[in-house]
């Protein structure tokens, strides 16, 4: 069975632009939650869906949005860019909405020039 | 929010030697994972470990969550043990706090 899929790897855009990450959960996990990692840190909470509704969001700005689709897909967006938002995000996905264990996919890397 | 302590954060260790990396959390939680975090970024699952006890191969793990700690044991180090190992643990929803890693070096 196929892990947790996340396009693009890489992305380089410039401070102001937009940016749409996505995601794809194991196959029958309803729930996906979004972190950001920055160098030398451990990953930080952004957002968790199930089920399409969002259940939970992080100490994150209003530029950060996003959402679950029926076939359980997520898109995660982030409006005008910051050089700080330079991070690997990663996406992981759980069967149930929560005391489950949570399975990462490889992540895309974010460059902000 | 939850803290969550690991240490060490640097340990250098010698081809089969064994070692513990601890970590320590700040408040009840519902879920403790322990990750392996490879050089490319990925997180790979090395254990979901409420509480008790759990072997994989060379690694074992011992969560007393009473005491608000977690421990990884990783015996007969190899090199492909190197990385950073991260501690995780769960509140809310699907929410988890990580820690700032412990960062294994094993020499040959």
């Amino acid at each position: 069975d196929a892990g947790v899929t996340q396009s693009p790897t890489h992305l380089i855009k410039t401070r102001g632009q937009h940016v749409t990450l996505r995601c794809s959960p194991i196959s029958g996990h309803k729930s996906v939650s979004w972190y950001q990692q920055v160098l030398g840190q451990g990953p930080q909470f952004i957002f968790q869906y199930y089920e399409k509704e969002e259940r939970g969001r992080g100490n994150f700005p209003d530029r950060f949005s996003a959402r679950q689709f029926p076939n359980y897909s997520s898109e995660l967006n982030v409006n005008a860019l910051l050089l700080g938002d330079s991070a690997l995000y990663l996406c992981a996905s759980s069967a149930r909405d929560s005391y489950n264990e949570q399975f990462f996919g490889p992540g895309t890397r974010l460059t902000v020039l | 929010g939850i803290q969550v302590e690991q240490s060490p954060p640097d340990l250098i260790l010698q081809e089969g030697a064994n070692s513990t990396l601890r970590c320590n959390f700040s408040d009840s939680v519902n879920n403790l994972q322990w990750f392996h975090q490879n050089p490319w970024g990925q997180l790979i699952n090395l254990f979901y470990i409420p509480s008790g006890t759990k072997q994989n191969g060379r690694l074992s793990a011992t969560t007393v969550a009473t005491e608000r700690y977690s421990l990884l044991y990783i015996s007969s180090s190899q090199t492909t043990d190197s990385g950073v190992y991260f501690c995780a643990v769960g509140y809310g929803n699907n929410r988890l706090a990580f820690g700032k890693g412990n960062q294994v070096v094993v020499i040959p």
